[in-house]
């Protein structure tokens, strides 16, 4: 089975500063995507970013990037510039390529400074 | 956009009760899920459907039922509650398939307290 794990029950970073959020995971599959979401206090989750494990090139959206290192079997999250408004629990989660499920890890709760 | 809603947001039950969780969504998924989430254990799934009376166990099922009589409809139960089931559940939906354009889609989720 699948496991993901993030080591960094929580992180604070300063206003405007990067911070990288870990995440490593374990699978003996080849094809599969991987996530990161946000929950803000408010709660309710959401995508913040996805890539393709057969995609080499790590996936962009706007202030959020990946480190994706398939044979370290590595997902991490940067957040540039942060600002108040990504205060929030941050999960990591995998999905095999033919599943409909995800797998999720134990979170990583993130605090800005201002 | 899709909205995925959920009855309540929190609920208190006593030990021993039935009790029945809601989730509607409006985008005509067919798959949808529910999570229970624990500090420093994440979510974990407990059920999903990827159809309408259709259902599959997830990880942590004992304890907990399902129904899906409806597309847009997944309720989750709780035969006889007990405190251990003290948790936040969220319910997710998204659209079959295997390609990685299905994100999930969650609700507000529901902070239950069971005394």
């Amino acid at each position: 089975a699948q496991t993901v794990t993030q080591s960094q029950p929580e992180m604070s970073v300063q206003e405007a500063e990067t911070v990288t959020l870990s995440c490593t995971y374990d699978t003996s599959e080849s094809d599969y995507y991987l996530f990161w979401y946000k929950q803000p206090p408010s709660r309710q989750m959401i995508l913040v970013i996805r890539q393709e494990a057969y995609k080499q090139q790590n996936a962009t959206e706007n202030r959020f990037s990946v480190n994706f290192q398939k044979a370290a079997k590595s997902f991490s999250l940067k957040i540039s510039d942060s600002q108040l408004g990504d205060a929030a629990m941050y999960f990591c989660a995998y999905r095999s390529a033919g599943a409909q499920k995800l797998v999720f890890g134990q979170g990583t709760r993130l605090t800005i400074n201002p | 956009d899709v909205k995925v809603t959920q009855s309540s947001r929190y609920l208190v039950k006593r030990t021993g009760e039935k009790v029945f969780l809601e989730c509607v969504q409006d985008m005509d998924h067919e798959n949808m899920f529910w999570y229970r989430q624990d500090p420093g254990l994440g979510l974990r799934l407990i059920y999903f459907s990827y159809d309408v009376k259709m259902k599959e166990k997830g990880d942590i099922p004992e304890g907990y039922s399902v129904s899906r009589e409806k597309k847009e409809r997944f309720s989750l139960i709780l035969e006889s509650a007990s405190t251990n089931q003290t948790s936040m559940y969220l319910c997710a939906s998204s659209l079959l398939g295997t390609e990685w354009g299905q994100p999930q889609h969650f609700g507000d989720g529901t902070r239950l307290s069971i005394l």
